[in-house]
């Protein structure tokens, strides 16, 4: 089956710290992965994607690359800001993107 | 591109009754996605329409659930007897099937999400 496993949040972090958020699936075939970010009050953004093995997706200064060997698509950043805190899921969609697969969220609170 | 709207934000209903959602998409795509998503957890699938057609539920979408596209644009989501454990944040995203372009080939269905209809049932 299709399912993605995050690391449990809140991740606390001072302004400019180095971001991991660390997230592994379990996938039928080949499926995109994707990372959303929700702000407070707002709807779920599309962060970055990578829709095959070894590629990379970037935004904003996040990065993320995709790694077949150990199903892993950990989302990081080299220098976090305050207005990074948000809720981020990672995502898969199966090859014929009929759906997505999210998961739990993990929450980062950057401080000043 | 105005983005996906979703109508009402904030509906509180008392048990029993019944409750109807509208999402509107980004207008040239073609495919139409429900999540229920609830505290603390990301969203979870419910149905997606291709154009007008309904092309797959969940098994989480009990037989109190129903959702419409009549006309392959906007799509309601309804909920009958609704149930104190049915309240969540709803949400609805668009995309358009298209393949990706250049080496590499396959298909890139980036969703757009809504801002979501919250449910409160009292």
């Amino acid at each position: 089956g299709n399912s993605v496993t995050q690391m449990e949040g809140p991740v606390t972090l001072s302004e400019e710290a180095f971001l991991t958020i660390n997230c592994t699936y379990t996938a039928t075939g080949y499926p995109s992965l994707f990372w959303y970010v929700q702000y407070p009050g707002e709807g779920l953004q599309l962060l970055l994607k990578a829709t095959k093995a070894d590629d990379k997706g970037s935004n904003k200064g996040f990065e993320a690359t995709y790694r077949k060997e150990t199903t892993s698509f950990h989302l990081e950043k080299g220098s976090v800001q305050v207005s990074d805190s948000a809720v981020y899921f990672c995502a898969l969609s199966p090859y014929n993107f009929n759906k997505f697969y999210f998961g739990s969220g993990t929450k980062l609170n950057v401080k000043p | 591109d105005t983005g996906v709207s979703q109508d009402p934000r904030h509906k509180i209903t008392k048990r029993g009754q019944n409750v109807t959602f509208r999402c509107d998409p980004i207008s040239e795509h073609n495919r139409l996605y429900w999540y229920r998503q609830t505290l603390g957890q990301g969203p979870e699938f419910l149905t997606y329409f291709q154009n007008e057609a309904q092309l797959e539920k969940s098994r989480l979408l009990s037989d109190r659930f129903s959702a419409e596209r009549p006309k392959g644009s906007f799509s309601t989501l309804e909920i009958q007897r609704t149930e104190q454990g049915d309240s969540a944040m709803y949400l609805c995203a668009s995309s358009l099937a298209r393949s990706a372009s250049g080496k590499g080939g396959g298909l890139s269905y980036e969703q757009y999400f809504g801002p979501g209809t919250r449910l409160t049932v009292t």
